[in-house]
Order: C-alpha cells, then sequence, then structure tokens
C-alpha cells in the first residue's frame, strides 16, 4: 500500500460531460502529481502542485483542470469529455519537490467516455 | 527534453532465467533515473533510483541496475526471475537540479515462463 488514495476507481460517462477525479496524498508529502496512462501514448505528465501552489505543466489539455487544497489532497476536473480521454489517470505523492524525490503511486481512476 | 528509450515492449524469459530489460536516456548530463513496476490494476512502485552515488544500484525483489555514462544506459537485471515478477517495467528519468517532474519510457511487459 503506496498511501496515496484515488477515489472512484471506475468512472464512467459520457461524450461531454464534466468530471472530478480525488486524491489524497501519503501522510507528510507535499507534492502531488497527475499523470495520464493509455496504451498509445504511455505515462504522460499532466500537472504538479507543491503546498497548494501549481510547480510544474505538462501535457495537460485546456479542458482539464487540477487544484491542491489546504488539506494537501488534490482534484483533478475533466471537462467536456471526449473519446480520447478515455485513459488511467493516475495521482502520486512525493515529500518534496525536488526531481529525485521518488513518487509514490496510487492505484488510479480508470476514466470510460462512451 | 530529457527522454527515455526502452528497447522491447515485451520481453519473455524463463524461470529462473536471467531478466534484463533495456532502457537508454538522452541527456547531455548524467540525470536522474528510476526504475518502477506496474502489476496488473495497480499502481507504480518504485524498484530503484540512481542519483549519482554509487553506479550499481541495488533495488527490491533482487533487481538492480547499473548507470553507464559512456552507453548513456541503465538497464534492469535481475539474476533468476520469479513468476512474480511478470510485470510492467517503467524506466523514468529526471533532470538533476531541476524541478521537472519525471519523464517515463514507453514501458516493457515482463513474461515470465514456467
Amino acid at each position: 500500500d503506496s498511501g496515496v488514495t484515488q477515489t472512484p476507481k471506475h468512472l464512467i460517462t459520457a461524450t461531454g460531460q464534466r468530471v472530478t477525479l480525488r486524491c489524497s496524498p501519503r501522510s507528510g508529502d507535499l507534492s502531488v502529481y497527475w499523470y495520464q496512462q493509455s496504451l498509445d501514448q504511455g505515462l504522460q505528465f499532466l500537472i504538479q502542485y507543491y503546498n497548494g501552489e501549481e510547480r510544474a505543466k505538462g501535457n495537460i489539455l485546456e479542458r482539464f483542470s487540477a487544484q491542491q487544497f489546504p488539506d494537501l489532497h488534490s482534484e483533478l476536473n475533466l471537462s467536456s469529455l471526449e473519446l480520447g480521454d478515455s485513459a488511467l489517470y493516475f495521482c502520486a505523492s512525493s515529500v518534496g519537490r525536488a526531481n529525485n524525490s521518488p513518487l509514490h503511486f496510487g492505484n488510479g481512476t480508470r476514466l470510460t467516455v462512451t | 527534453a530529457q527522454s527515455v528509450t526502452q528497447l522491447g515492449s515485451h520481453v519473455s524469459v524463463s524461470e529462473g532465467a536471467l531478466v534484463l530489460l533495456r532502457c537508454n536516456y538522452s541527456s547531455s548530463v548524467p540525470p536522474y533515473l528510476f526504475w518502477y513496476v506496474q502489476y496488473p490494476n495497480q499502481g507504480l512502485q518504485l524498484l530503484l533510483k540512481y542519483t549519482s552515488a554509487a553506479t550499481l544500484v541495488k533495488g527490491i525483489n533482487g533487481f538492480e541496475a547499473e548507470f553507464k555514462k559512456s552507453e548513456t544506459s541503465f538497464h534492469l537485471t535481475k539474476p533468476s526471475a520469479h513468476m512474480s515478477d511478470a510485470a510492467e517495467y517503467f524506466c523514468a528519468v529526471s533532470p538533476q537540479g531541476g524541478n521537472t517532474p519525471l519523464v517515463f519510457g514507453k514501458g516493457t511487459r515482463l513474461s515470465v515462463i514456467a
């Protein structure tokens, strides 16, 4: 058990809809990362937060947004969903913001857009 | 930009045989390098990391990796494969001294044959 909790585990929704994925980091970790995993693109970094502030941005679409709250949990909002957004979405956390800090991954949220 | 290339999307070995999973990085200076493992329906778990200390890095479950600057490689090995090693393995890279989050390779699926 990594200590990172993601909810829900599965999500099925229709095109055009909006969903929110939630992540609780490991106790004591200040950084939260979001990754998207799909068969064709592999693991793609979306966004990182450190102690409530956005720290780094990757290949995140404008239809997607995220935030980290004062209690350090994070939410990833996906809107105007398209079929191609179907993927596994992982949250990971680390103690610090340095990029040699190992990431601890949750078990992911599997999103299916129909 | 930093990147890693994992040679072979699928590797199959017999139980008890040597496991060799290849990873090459592209960087003008030695980066931080990581190997992660993903078991079915789970998140990624850190196997080992290289952060410019010893070039031979030992990880969990009997795995180790050797950093070779001259070959820009960080191959993962295990002397004797076990059935429980069947999983997806990811090599990842991030630059030293920066704040760029991990960039993952496409992954190598390891199958172990009894």
